[in-house]
């Protein structure tokens, strides 16, 4: 059975605070590591799709990295912002389609201004 | 352009009886995939739908049921409801399958089981 693991659970930080989480995963047969942000009342939403040992990629102040060999991925946020307050997924495909994304629980972030 | 859409919002439905879910995929997707979020836990992967086939099945048992039609709009049909499936419904699509393509979500169906 495939686990996917994130910590923490939850975080609260103040506004320009610098943070992270961790996803970990199967080290064996990885297709890719997916980070989807969630915000209340909305989809969730793609971040990264990262498929490469040593991956590193941003979008704004979000940046991630991926160790394919260890099985870890960290997504960090820099200068927390209110509006980053949501929801952060990691999902892990099952196989080389995509069949099935493998979810990990969440992080949930809350950002106080 | 027109994200992935689902309907109803929200559902309310008594123990026994069936429900229907409905999800029209991003326009220019072709796979429809179906979840089940409940309360504390990340979504769980119900089925995904391919040229009008079921290509997998998550642990699901089989009042969990689906249909992608030929415009690639899907539904998710769960009968003899029980007080277990109060969770929200995700659908997802994507362009094609493999694993490196984003899924892109609806906004869910809220379903609660008296």
């Amino acid at each position: 059975i495939l686990n996917v693991e994130q910590s923490p659970q939850s975080l609260h930080v103040q506004e320009g605070d610098s943070t992270n989480f961790t996803c970990s995963f199967p080290s064996s047969n990885f297709y890719a590591l997916h980070w989807y942000r969630w915000e209340t009342a909305k989809s969730p939403e793609a971040l990264f799709v990262m498929t490469l040992n040593g991956d590193e990629k941003k979008k704004g102040r979000i940046s991630a990295t991926l160790n394919t060999k260890e099985g870890y991925s960290y997504l960090y946020i820099k200068g927390s912002q209110p509006e980053d307050s949501a929801t952060y997924l990691c999902a892990f495909p099952n196989d080389q389609a995509g069949t099935a994304l493998i979810f990990g629980k969440g992080t949930t972030l809350s950002v106080s201004s | 352009d027109a994200g992935v859409t689902q309907s109803p919002t929200h559902l309310i439905k008594t123990r026994g009886q069936q429900v229907t879910l409905r999800c029209s995929p991003k326009s220019g997707h072709d796979t429809v995939s179906w979840y089940q979020q409940a309360l504390g836990q990340g979504p769980q992967f119900i089925f995904q739908y391919y040229e009008e086939e079921e290509r997998q099945r998550g642990n699901f048992p089989d009042r969990f049921s689906g249909h992608q039609f030929p415009n690639y709009s899907s539904e998710l049909n769960v009968n003899a409801l029980l007080l277990g499936d109060s969770a929200l419904y995700l659908c997802a699509s994507s362009l094609a399958l493999g694993a490196w393509y984003e899924q892109y979500f609806g906004p869910g169906t809220r379903l609660t089981v008296t």
